[in-house]
């Protein structure tokens, strides 16, 4: 079974500053299918990139995903005020089929 | 604008079913390019894969829960769902049902708002 695990556990960062955000996958994820999805408190997820890079509608250009194999990568450039949220990583697979990461909380310094 | 909608019972008993339904609107739920999700999330935690159901009914289960979940899908009313027997406290949680586009990359795009479901005496 593919387990993912995210580091750091807690990002403090100011305004205007570049988050990067680690997952990392117990063996290869296939085919690419890697997500990354921002949670603020009281919500549900939102879909921020699809198979490892892509952009999910609406998704300001600010967000970026980049990796592959076993290494992922979400980096947030210049943070705005409304990115402070968790964010979590999530593989498509076969076994299991779906699973996420334990999350990355970005939080204000 | 394709909306999912979680509605069931908020409170349920231990050793009780958990039982929640998520309906689709503006958009077919029979549609082959998309499967169907629940996660849950216990208060304060990460996300948590239940379970998948495709169009065709075929499922897919976490191996934790596979002995008591039970997801369905039901075309003619445009939605599916959940089915989770002889609860505990720890299946506490906010459930999610989501939409999973094999477009997007098996992305989950589109997500209810979540349903609190207490499980206690």
């Amino acid at each position: 079974d593919i387990v993912l695990t995210q580091s750091p556990g807690t990002l403090s960062l100011s305004p205007g500053e570049r988050a990067t955000l680690s997952c990392r996958a117990s063996q290869s994820v296939t085919g690419n299918f890697l997500a990354w999805y921002q949670q603020k408190p009281g919500q549900a997820p939102r879909l921020l990139i699809y198979g490892v890079a892509g952009r999910a509608t609406g998704i300001p250009d600010r967000f970026s995903g980049s990796g592959s194999g076993t290494e992922f990568t979400l980096t947030i450039n210049r943070l705005e005020p409304e990115d402070f949220a968790v964010y979590y990583c999530q593989q498509y697979g076969s076994s299991p089929p779906i699973s996420f990461g334990p999350g990355t909380r970005v939080d204000l310094k | 604008q394709l909306q999912l909608q979680e509605s069931g019972p908020g409170l349920v008993k231990p050793s009780e079913t958990l039982s929640l339904n998520c309906t689709v609107f503006h958009d077919s739920i029979r549609s082959s390019h998309y499967y169907w999700v629940w996660v849950r999330q216990a208060p304060g935690k990460g996300l948590e894969w239940i379970g998948t159901v495709y169009n065709s009914g075929d499922t897919k289960y976490n191996p934790s829960l596979k002995s008591r979940v039970t997801i369905s899908i039901d075309p003619s009313k445009n939605h599916f769902s959940l089915r989770l027997r002889s609860v505990i406290v720890a299946d506490t949680a906010v459930y999610y049902c989501a939409r999973c586009d094999t477009s997007y990359w098996y992305g989950l795009d589109y997500w209810g708002q979540g349903k609190l479901v207490t499980v206690s005496s």
